[in-house]
């Protein structure tokens, strides 16, 4: 079955880089793009970007330029989401999710469990 | 970026309620609409794809509806199990941009 398995919480000084991992499992990793999407305490939704496993390329929004870098390792099936100059605002949870691509239709179809980063001084 | 406008934000329903849930998008998507559950303390769960089309295994009290900039969500007899936020997520452009959810609560 498919699974994507996140590493473990962090708590980070502002200033500071984080590092989250996204092991994926149950399917052909390169065959899917790994998006990721943060939930800021209390809110909504928020997406940060895609990487894909099969040539490294990426995307990322607007607000996530400049100091996010999304990267894999297919000998281990596994994503990475790395953000730097950490904020307050950042503190959130960040997920990763599988994206499905069929016939036009695409959709976010397996997350992982999350990984909440604190940043506090 | 296109913009999605859900409502309500919250609503309180007893079970066996019908429960109806609107999303707008400010541009037309065409039918590049997915919706997704999330449960307190759990990741998001997808449900729905192409504004109408179940996930396999989703439950079939479920269902969506809508095209263009209009969208609607629906489900047939709340259940308690059904406590939950939902959302709603266009892909015809990027970013993906997600609706600020509908938090739904048991009367």
């Amino acid at each position: 079955q498919v699974q994507l398995v996140q590493s473990g919480a962090e708590v980070k000084r502002p200033g500071a880089s984080v590092k989250v991992s996204c092991k994926a499992s149950g399917y052909t990793f390169r065959n899917h793009y790994i998006h990721w999407v943060r939930q800021a305490p209390g809110q909504g939704l928020e997406w940060m970007g895609w990487f894909n496993p099969y040539n490294g390329g990426t995307n990322y929004a607007q607000r996530s330029q400049g100091r996010v870098t999304m990267t894999g390792d297919t000998s281990i099936s596994t994503a990475h989401m790395e953000m730097s100059r950490l904020r307050y605002d950042d503190t959130a949870i960040y997920y990763c999710a599988r994206a499905f691509w069929v016939s036009g239709s695409y959709y976010l179809d397996y997350w992982g469990q999350g990984t909440l980063v604190t940043v506090s001084s | 970026d296109i913009q999605m406008t859900q409502s309500p934000s919250s609503l309180s329903a007893s079970v066996g309620d019908r429960v109806t849930i609107t999303c707008q998008a400010s541009q037309d998507i065409k039918k590049n609409l997915n919706w997704y559950q999330q449960k307190p303390g759990k990741a998001p769960k997808f449900l729905i794809y192409d504004a109408s089309n179940l996930e396999t295994g989703v439950p079939s009290r479920f269902s969506g509806s809508g095209s263009g900039t209009d969208f609607t969500f629906t489900i047939s007899s709340l259940q308690a199990e059904d406590i939950a936020t939902y959302y709603c997520q266009q892909y015809d452009d990027l970013p993906l941009t997600f609706g600020g959810g509908t938090k739904v609560e048991m009367k």
